[in-house]
């Protein structure tokens, strides 16, 4: 059964940081691996996606990596900004139904 | 840019109560899905539909639950007798394929108090 970890739980940076937000998940045998911004109380906003043959996606200030072998993603946020605080989620999709870690609650102090 | 809508975005009902929570997908899309999220818990899968019929379900999705595409572009999800444990945000999403290249666009919820 596939189980999706995310570390750490909670993150706290000052404002213009580089940070990395990690996921895990414990069966390879994925179709692709998406990231979400959850704002409290609001939807599940998608900031990328990653298909299982691909390493990497950017958009804007945000890298994904993907190791599929590890069972490992990686979100990296350049210089971040107070308005990217918010729970960032990372889900795979396996057997065309997504599965979810518990999201990482990040903070970015001014 | 087009965007899944849900209606109600908050609904109140009592405990034994049928409620129906509606979505409008994504007009070229052809996959639509059923989240939920209980407050301080992951994002947990109900249902995906296809094709006017259920391709997966989890076990969460027991005879209580169904779904329906009763015209061209609304998906609802019916709730047949709510529990005090159905209280959760339900995401609807939909995607224009499955699998690999398949992004999930998801709703802005629907919080469900079950009193």
């Amino acid at each position: 059964k596939q189980e999706v970890t995310q570390i750490p739980a909670a993150l706290s940076v000052p404002e213009g940081e580089n940070l990395v937000l990690n996921c895990s998940f414990t069966d390879s045998a994925i179709y692709n691996l998406q990231w979400f911004r959850q704002d409290p109380g609001k939807g599940l906003t998608s900031l990328l996606l990653i298909q299982s043959s691909q390493r990497e996606q950017t958009s804007g200030r945000l890298n994904a990596s993907l190791d599929k072998s590890s069972g490992r993603s990686t979100l990296y946020i350049a210089a971040s900004q107070p308005g990217d605080s918010a729970t960032y989620l990372c889900a795979v999709d396996s057997n065309y139904q997504l599965i979810w870690g518990a999201g990482t609650k990040l903070i970015i102090k001014p | 840019e087009p965007e899944v809508t849900q209606t109600p975005s908050h609904q109140v009902t009592q405990m034994g109560q049928e409620v129906i929570l509606r979505c409008v997908p994504i007009s070229n899309h052809l996959y639509f899905y059923w989240y939920r999220q209980i407050l301080g818990q992951k994002v947990e899968f109900l249902v995906s539909f296809y094709n006017n019929e259920i391709s997966e379900k989890s076990e969460i999705f027991d005879d209580q639950f169904s779904v329906e595409r009763p015209d061209g572009s609304n998906f609802t999800l019916k709730i047949r007798s709510t529990k005090l444990e159905d209280s959760a945000m339900y995401f609807c999403a939909s995607s224009e394929d499955a699998g690999m290249n398949t992004e999930a666009f998801f709703g802005q919820g629907t919080r469900l108090t079950v009193v």
